[in-house]
């Protein structure tokens, strides 16, 4: 099993219409949940973090915690072309190791 | 304020050859990162200074690979020799918290070739 998971896509979604992004982790004492957009040739970019179970909002962006279930998502609304990216999500382990997973590909359909 | 600066952003050379990547944090911050993306194996932690000190180079592939961090604003990695299973983008990330649990700020990446 791998320490980071996420669907590696492609995920297409209309425009207007929410994207949700999913990814799961293996270790249950990690404490701190990070997103990072990735366009195509660019540095990946920091969009969330999360440390709490629950969710946190910014702007279009929804991070969704649940250390029960070892679960963190995104939710993108009004999902626009320019939100067409890889999407990694990262997580800071218990052992004081960041680990990044594989990456969603989403692709914003006009 | 400029972001985390890497230098050069595109390097080809040849197998054999030594190679050494450059990177200036954000300044103020006190953490410091070099990660490797490669298609297959995505975004992988080579190693990370808190402070100037090495804390984790665990993730370092081989003793062919070694990293610097002299002072607060300058960090190297260097390859010697390369080979070309060294290609990839290198990333340099840095923080203002300790450890990994603080959001990183990437730099542009080198992209290595070695042929």
């Amino acid at each position: 099993q791998k320490e980071v998971e996420q669907n590696s896509g492609p995920l297409s979604v209309p425009e207007g219409a929410i994207a949700s992004l999913n990814c799961t982790y293996s270790d249950r004492g990690s404490q701190s949940f990070f997103w990072y957009r990735q366009y195509s040739g660019k540095s990946p970019e920091l969009i969330m973090f999360i440390y709490s179970n629950g969710d946190k909002e910014d702007g279009r962006f929804t991070a969704q915690l649940n250390k029960a279930s070892q679960y963190v998502s995104l939710l993108i609304r009004d999902s626009q072309p320019s939100d067409s990216a890889t999407y990694l999500c990262a997580v800071g382990s218990s052992a004081s190791k960041i680990i990044f997973g594989s990456g969603t590909r989403l692709s914003i359909r006009p | 304020d400029a972001g985390v600066i890497q230098s050069p952003r595109h390097e080809v050379t040849e197998m054999g050859q030594e190679v050494t990547l450059r990177c200036k944090p954000i300044s103020g911050h006190n953490s410091l990162f070099w990660y490797r993306q490669t298609m297959m194996r995505g975004l992988e932690l080579l190693i990370y200074f808190n402070n100037n000190v090495p804390i984790d180079d665990s993730g370092m592939p081989e003793d062919r690979f070694s990293a610097k961090m002299p002072n607060a604003s300058f960090s190297t990695l260097k390859i010697q020799p390369s080979e070309p299973r060294d290609s990839a983008v290198y990333f340099c990330a840095s923080s203002s918290g300790t450890g990994t649990t603080y959001e990183q700020y990437f730099g542009p990446g080198t992209r290595l070739t070695v042929t």
